[in-house]
């Protein structure tokens, strides 16, 4: 168990759809990492927040959004969901310092199925 | 940018065997550091060692070890005595230079290991 919580496990939703993941971090961990791992596009880093501000973005769509709240959890917001964003979404945390060593650990991930 | 690649798409192995999962990756960083995470069919995702580039000695985790040869670019995880519950997919992963807002974790396509009993 790495401490990272992800709720839903499995979502099963139709196309057009919005759809919202949650995440709570390790504890004492201020970084909020979101991936999303594909068959055809692998693990993609999507967006990253640092204690409660948003630090980096990656591949993330702009029906895509995030946010990292005061208690330090996250959510990951879908919307206008496609068959393509059927994908298993991962959330990890981190200290978040600045240094090599600052290790990622993920949650269990949530499945997204888009019918 | 950084990129990492897994050449090996699947192996089997004997069980109590060793086996060495490879890794290569490319940057322009000096200073970066190299993960190994472990996804079994449940899905979710294992960290198992890391190695900075400024290490000078090899990680080592119980049965993990990390083959680090820097003027090769290459960070082989090695696994000792392997078990049935190793099968799983293996990914290498980078992160670059240690910077605000550098720290994503770039990923290789896996290594689908399985073991024979």
């Amino acid at each position: 168990d790495s401490g990272v919580t992800q709720t839903p496990k499995h979502l099963i939703t139709a196309t057009g759809q919005r759809v919202t993941l949650r995440c709570s971090p390790r504890s004492g961990d201020l970084s909020v990492y979101w991936y999303q791992q594909s068959l055809d596009q692998g693990l993609q880093f999507l967006i990253q927040y640092y204690n409660g501000e948003e630090r980096a973005k990656g591949n993330i769509l702009e029906r895509f959004s995030a946010q990292q709240f005061p208690d330090l959890h996250s959510e990951l917001n879908l919307s206008s969901l496609e068959l393509g964003d059927s994908a298993l979404y991962f959330c990890a945390s981190s200290v978040g310092g600045t240094f090599q060593g600052d290790t990622q650990y993920f949650g269990p991930g949530t499945r997204l199925t888009v019918l | 940018a950084q990129k990492i690649t897994q050449t090996q798409p699947g192996m089997f192995v004997q069980e109590k065997e060793a086996v060495t999962l490879d890794c290569t990756y490319d940057t322009s960083d000096q200073s970066y550091g190299l993960f190994w995470y472990k996804q079994p069919s449940s899905g979710e995702m294992i960290f198992l060692i890391y190695q900075g580039s400024y290490d000078e000695q090899n990680a080592t985790e119980g049965r993990y070890s990390l083959n680090f040869q820097k003027a090769r670019k290459s960070a082989n995880l090695v696994i000792s005595a392997s078990q049935l519950g190793d099968s799983a997919m293996y990914f290498c992963a980078m992160r670059g230079a240690v910077n605000f807002g550098n720290e994503k974790l770039t990923f290789g396509t896996g290594t689908r290991l399985t073991i024979i009993p």
